[in-house]
């Protein structure tokens, strides 16, 4: 079946530790986004790609980096600049250039909570 | 810039009553329209999408609506069951945008 996968499920960090957070999708998306949700907070966009090798700062992007190297991985790196790191990170897709309105609407991988011990 | 504001906030209701929710963006321009539902703890799954072109979409015991000069949606589920118990969230994007989301209704069905 095809979907996102997002890895791992929880992940824990030290001060001042950089991590990686995972997500591949098998759906043939152009798009791919991720966002952060914090207790009773809406999704905030930190970064999202509409194509290899590009990808745009969304509202809350500071702290975090992403790369696009293949179609099918964006991968996210919370840095240790990012002051407040713990929250649950949602990985999502769409086909075409959903950011423009087109498309089939976006599908969510199962997220990865992150907590700073 | 736009925001999203869902009411209610949380709502509980007995098993087999219809109900509504509501979604409304402060720029009526939305091209699309989405409705997730998020149980605790996991991801969003989408419920009905409303594209540029549409006004309505029906799934089931699920219609969403769009009225895109006021930029108000509703999302409305009938006869209501204790499974349909989760967060609901609204969202929309705008031409140069990805999707921005509501905070979410918490909806609780009792038995």
């Amino acid at each position: 079946d095809g979907g996102i996968t997002q890895s791992p499920k929880y992940l824990f960090r030290k001060e001042g530790q950089n991590v990686t957070l995972s997500c591949e999708q098998n759906l043939n998306h152009d798009a791919m986004y991720w966002y952060r949700q914090d207790p009773g907070q809406g999704l905030r966009l930190i970064y999202y790609s509409q194509i290899v090798n590009d990808f745009q700062k969304g509202d809350i992007a500071e702290g975090y980096s992403v790369s696009r190297e293949k179609k099918e991985s964006f991968p996210l790196t919370v840095t240790s600049a990012q002051k407040n790191p713990t929250a649950f990170y949602l990985c999502a897709s769409s086909m075409g250039s959903g950011v423009f309105g087109t498309g089939d609407g976006y599908t969510f991988g199962s997220g990865t909570r992150l907590t700073v011990v | 810039k736009q925001e999203v504001t869902q009411i209610p906030a949380a709502l509980s209701v007995p098993e087999g009553e219809n109900l509504v929710l509501n979604c409304s963006f402060t720029d009526s321009a939305i091209y699309n329209l989405q409705w997730f539902r998020q149980d605790p703890g996991k991801g969003l799954t989408s419920l009905l999408l409303i594209q540029s072109s549409q006004r309505e979409q029906t799934s089931g015991r699920l219609n969403a609506s769009l009225d895109k000069s006021s930029g108000r949606s509703t999302l409305y589920i009938a006869a209501s069951q204790p499974g349909d118990s989760a967060t609901y969230l609204c969202a929309g994007n705008q031409a140069g945008t990805a999707l921005i989301f509501g905070k979410g209704t918490t909806l609780s069905v009792s038995s």
